[in-house]
C-alpha cells in the first residue's frame, strides 16, 4: 500500500535555529515527490517537486532533498514567517492522485 | 490570473441538512479533487474526477456526492448521511499526469455543524 509518513508531527524552533523535516514514502515507481506549505485556514501552496534520488532544490531558506526512501526539507536560519504546516505527497501507484503525509507543523519563535 | 475559487469560505450546516460547496477553476486543468482535512489527520481524498461527466470515489466518499458537468466546475454536496461533517474542505486541480506542480489548491471551505 502506498504510504507517506512525516516526522516530527510538530517542531518548535528559535529564530535562526536550523533543522530538518522528514518525509518517508513507500511507493513503487516514484513519479515525483511534492512539498507544499500550508498556512492556517488556507490551501496548501506548492514548494518543490523532486523526481529522482540525489536531486536537490532550493528556495530561500528551504532546501529539499530526495533519496530512494525519503525526502528531507532542510530549513536554514528560519524566520517567524516560515511558521506553517509542511506537507509532502507522492502520486499513488498507477493513479492520477496524490497521497499525502500528515504534515509537520513548524513554529519559529522570535 | 488563473486559479481555483472555493466558496463559501465558511459554511454552517444544521442537522439533517444537505449543503453544497462550490469549486471553480480557470486553469484548464482536466482533473479535479476534493479533500477533507481534520486536525492531525492530514488530507483525505473524498472524490476525484479526471474528465467531464466522470468521477471516482476516494477513501472517504460515504455521505458525499459530486458532479462534473463542466470542466471548470466540481461541486461537492455534503449530505445528511455524513455524520461528522465538521472539517476543512479543500478542492484541487491538476494537469493530466500530475506533472510540474502536482495540484493547485483552492483556499478552502470550513464547514461547521450547528
Amino acid at each position: 500500500e502506498d504510504q507517506v509518513t512525516q516526522s516530527p508531527e510538530a517542531l518548535r524552533l528559535q529564530e535562526g535555529e536550523s533543522s530538518s523535516l522528514n518525509c518517508s514514502y513507500t511507493v513503487s515507481g516514484l513519479r515525483g515527490l511534492f512539498w507544499y506549505r500550508q498556512d492556517p485556514g488556507k490551501g496548501p501552496e506548492f514548494l518543490f517537486t523532486l523526481y529522482s534520488a540525489g536531486e536537490e532544490k532550493e528556495k530561500e531558506r528551504l532546501k529539499a532533498t530526495l533519496t530512494k526512501k525519503e525526502s528531507f526539507l532542510h530549513i536554514t536560519a528560519p524566520k517567524p514567517e516560515d511558521s506553517a504546516t509542511y506537507l509532502c505527497a507522492v502520486p499513488k501507484q498507477g493513479a492520477q492522485k496524490l497521497v499525502f503525509g500528515q504534515g509537520t507543523r513548524l513554529t519559529i519563535n522570535p | 490570473d488563473g486559479g481555483i475559487t472555493q466558496s463559501p469560505k465558511y459554511l454552517f450546516r444544521k442537522e439533517g441538512q444537505n449543503v453544497t460547496l462550490s469549486c471553480e477553476q480557470n486553469l484548464n486543468h482536466d482533473a479535479m479533487y476534493w479533500y477533507r482535512q481534520d486536525p492531525g489527520q492530514g488530507l483525505r481524498l473524498i472524490y476525484y474526477s479526471q474528465i467531464v461527466n466522470d468521477f471516482q470515489k476516494g477513501d472517504i466518499a460515504e455521505g458525499y456526492s459530486v458532479s462534473r458537468e463542466k470542466k471548470e466546475s466540481f461541486p461537492l454536496t455534503v449530505t445528511s448521511a455524513q455524520k461528522n461533517p465538521t472539517a476543512f474542505y479543500l478542492c484541487a486541480s491538476s494537469l493530466r499526469g500530475l506533472s510540474g506542480y502536482g495540484y493547485t489548491f483552492g483556499s478552502g471551505t470550513r464547514l461547521t455543524v450547528v
